[in-house]
């Protein structure tokens, strides 16, 4: 059962360049979310999705874009990469349901460094 | 923004101790709290997902407790050994609207445990 997986796991990249980080999920749950963990923040959401080409913004969406064409993957784009966006990027999922529709499930993190 | 606070920040402990730390989340609309184990370099892995009030869960030897008309959550861990060193995160799930199911986290408790 492969899960969710996100690449690339480890980048480093420039000011100013696009990066676009992938997250791609097996087990067709309708829900996924960006989240990035920073030092004394926890982890803040970005952008989440509730089902194919449905998206909205979380709690700091600024600088990201995101697309949602497959239920299964849903990559997120940082159009021009800022040294503020170092951080480590998770991408999660989950089902419907009142079971299965609780457990929010991670992937094991993208580490992002911008130069 | 919702207001999830973990405390304490970190905690230094001894092989053999027990310890608990605090999640104090909004107390209106509630709908679930869950806790979280990360590793670094790893996915948050769920340990909890608790909805009622009173709730106590246990896995091994951790185990929380749930009041939601104070807005607190507690997790203990008794004989702390050293793998179980981890960052442990709290998040809150707000009732109805288009929540998604999105998750708010707290900043959460790095606890490291000396052998």
């Amino acid at each position: 059962d492969a899960g969710i997986t996100q690449s690339p796991r480890y980048k480093i990249t420039e000011t100013g360049r696009q990066v676009t980080l992938m997250c791609h999920q097996t087990w067709s749950h309708s829900y996924m979310f960006w989240y990035r963990q920073d030092l004394g923040h926890g982890l803040r959401l970005i952008y989440y999705s509730a089902a194919a080409d449905i998206t909205d913004k979380g709690e700091v969406p600024d600088g990201y874009v995101v697309s949602r064409s497959k239920t299964e993957n849903f990559p997120l784009t940082l159009e021009s990469a800022t040294r503020s966006q170092t951080s480590v990027y998770f991408c999660a999922s989950r089902g419907q349901g009142q079971i299965s529709g609780n457990t929010i499930y991670f992937g094991e993190g993208s580490w992002l460094t911008v130069v | 923004i919702l207001n999830v606070e973990q405390s304490p920040q970190s905690l230094h402990v001894q092989e053999g101790d027990s310890t608990n730390f605090t999640c104090s989340f909004p107390s209106s609309n509630f709908y679930a709290l869950h806790w979280y184990r990360w590793e670094t370099a790893k996915s948050p892995e769920a340990l909890f997902v608790m909805t009622l009030n009173g709730d106590e869960k246990k896995k091994g030897r951790i185990s929380a407790t749930l009041n939601t008309k104070e807005g607190y959550s507690y997790l203990y861990i008794k004989g702390s050994q050293p793998e179980d060193s981890a960052t442990y995160l709290c998040a809150f799930r707000r009732a109805g609207g288009t929540s998604y199911g999105k998750l708010t986290f707290g900043q959460g408790t790095i606890l490291t445990v000396h052998p």
